[in-house]
Parts: structure tokens; C-alpha cells; sequence
């Protein structure tokens, strides 16, 4: 049983779009939702991180939204570049805990 | 600098065979992580420790053995490889639990079992 979803798998869009990356969970205890990037041939980085006392939590171009009441999440891309081509996770935990579970991921291709 | 590596950086065994991956953090981290990286399934937690001389089940231990000998070093072992464990592995490390600190990753480990 998948606790964290993400879609889509891949991604395409054209250098100067948004890209939009949804993630939803089951678990309603999740207060801490990050998502890492991975770049081709590198290991996973912490991109920007949301709890839930918070609808919105921006970063620069990025922007994760938060809706609790449908337990989904979405991270936002303005402007995107072609180095922001990576496989970006989705993830959730719960304050204090050990567990921090993971999404498939979503394959983000930007075109110049 | 602040680091975690990863030895070696692809390793192939045949099936039955012995493997240890090692990893080393110089972060002062009293947690350590040892994920497994596959596609369609994103990062799975193999073990967990929070110091040396400790261990913890994670959500994919079976056939995988851990070990934390030093604070600096945690050791992934695989004592009768499978190629079911054909796979990417990533030691990672935090400060605190691993559900709400930041995770510092090695460059990872590519594993292949024939």
C-alpha cells in the first residue's frame, strides 16, 4: 500500500512554464511534507518543505500548495528552466518520528 | 566540509555472495540511514540507527544485516545476495529523527547481483 502518491510520473514542459507536480497521502497523523530533488547521476537534495499549519510555503519559484480537508499537496514551478530537470520526491512524515516515507517520484523534463 | 560518502561506487557479486557497503559521515549526525533507490518506488528505508552501537528495522530489512560501529560509520551487509537486491543504495544522515530533519545523502552505491 502506497501511503504517499505523486503524478504525474513524468513531466514535460516548455523553459518559461509552470510546472505543477501533485502528491497525495492516506495517513491524516502526516504533519511534515518535504520534497527532495535528484538530478540525473546525483543523490537526492531537500528542495523546500510544508507543515500543515500552513496553506502555502514558497521558495523562490517554488511554491507548495497544501490542502489538508483532500490530504493533497502540489508543488508549484514558475518560470521553469532546464536545470530544474530532475526527479523530484514527494514525502510525509510525522513530527517526532523516525519514518519518513517517500513517493515514486515525478520525472520533470524542461525544454528549452 | 560536511559530508557523507559512500564505498564503492558500484560493486557487482553474483548471487549468494557476500557484500559490505560502507558509509561514512562527517556531519557530527547522531542519525544514520541506510535506502534502497528503485524506479516506480522511489527511496525505501532499509535500517536506521541513532548511534553507534545501535539499530533499527526500517520498512524493507529482510536480507539486509547493519551495523554502527562508530558514530562517523554505518555498514549495509548482504550475506546471501539476491538479484531481487539489484539495486541503488543511499546511506543518508540527520541531525535528528529522519521524518522531519533534513536528509543529507551520499553520492549512492549502484549494486548489481547476478
Amino acid at each position: 500500500q502506497q501511503q504517499v502518491r505523486q503524478s504525474p510520473q513524468s513531466l514535460t514542459v516548455w523553459e518559461g512554464e509552470t510546472a505543477i507536480l501533485n502528491c497525495s497521502y492516506e495517513d491524516s497523523t502526516f504533519d511534515y511534507f518535504p520534497w527532495y530533488w535528484q538530478f540525473p547521476r546525483e543523490s537526492p537534495a531537500l528542495l523546500i518543505a510544508i507543515r500543515p499549519v500552513s496553506n502555502k510555503k514558497e521558495d523562490g519559484r517554488f511554491t507548495i500548495f497544501f490542502n489538508k480537508r483532500e490530504k493533497k499537496l502540489s508543488l508549484h514551478i514558475t518560470d521553469s528552466q532546464p536545470g530544474d530537470s530532475a526527479t523530484y520526491f514527494c514525502a510525509a512524515s510525522v513530527s517526532g518520528s523516525w519514518q519518513l516515507i517517500f513517493g515514486s517520484g515525478t520525472q520533470l523534463t524542461v525544454m528549452p | 566540509e560536511a559530508a557523507v560518502t559512500q564505498s564503492p561506487r558500484n560493486k557487482v557479486t553474483v548471487t549468494g555472495g557476500n557484500v559490505t557497503l560502507s558509509c561514512r559521515q562527517t556531519n557530527s549526525h547522531n542519525y544514520m540511514y541506510w535506502y534502497r533507490q528503485d524506479t516506480g518506488h522511489g527511496l525505501r528505508l532499509i535500517h536506521y540507527s541513532y548511534g553507534a552501537g545501535n539499530l533499527q528495522i526500517g520498512d524493507v530489512p529482510d536480507g539486509y544485516k547493519a551495523t554502527r560501529t562508530t558514530q562517523e560509520d554505518f555498514f549495509l551487509l548482504l550475506e546471501l545476495a539476491s538479484p531481487s537486491q539489484t539495486s541503488l543504495y543511499f546511506c543518508a544522515s540527520s541531525e535528528g529523527t529522519g521524518g522531519t530533519e533534513t536528509l543529507y545523502f551520499g553520492s549512492g552505491t549502484r549494486l548489481t547481483v547476478l
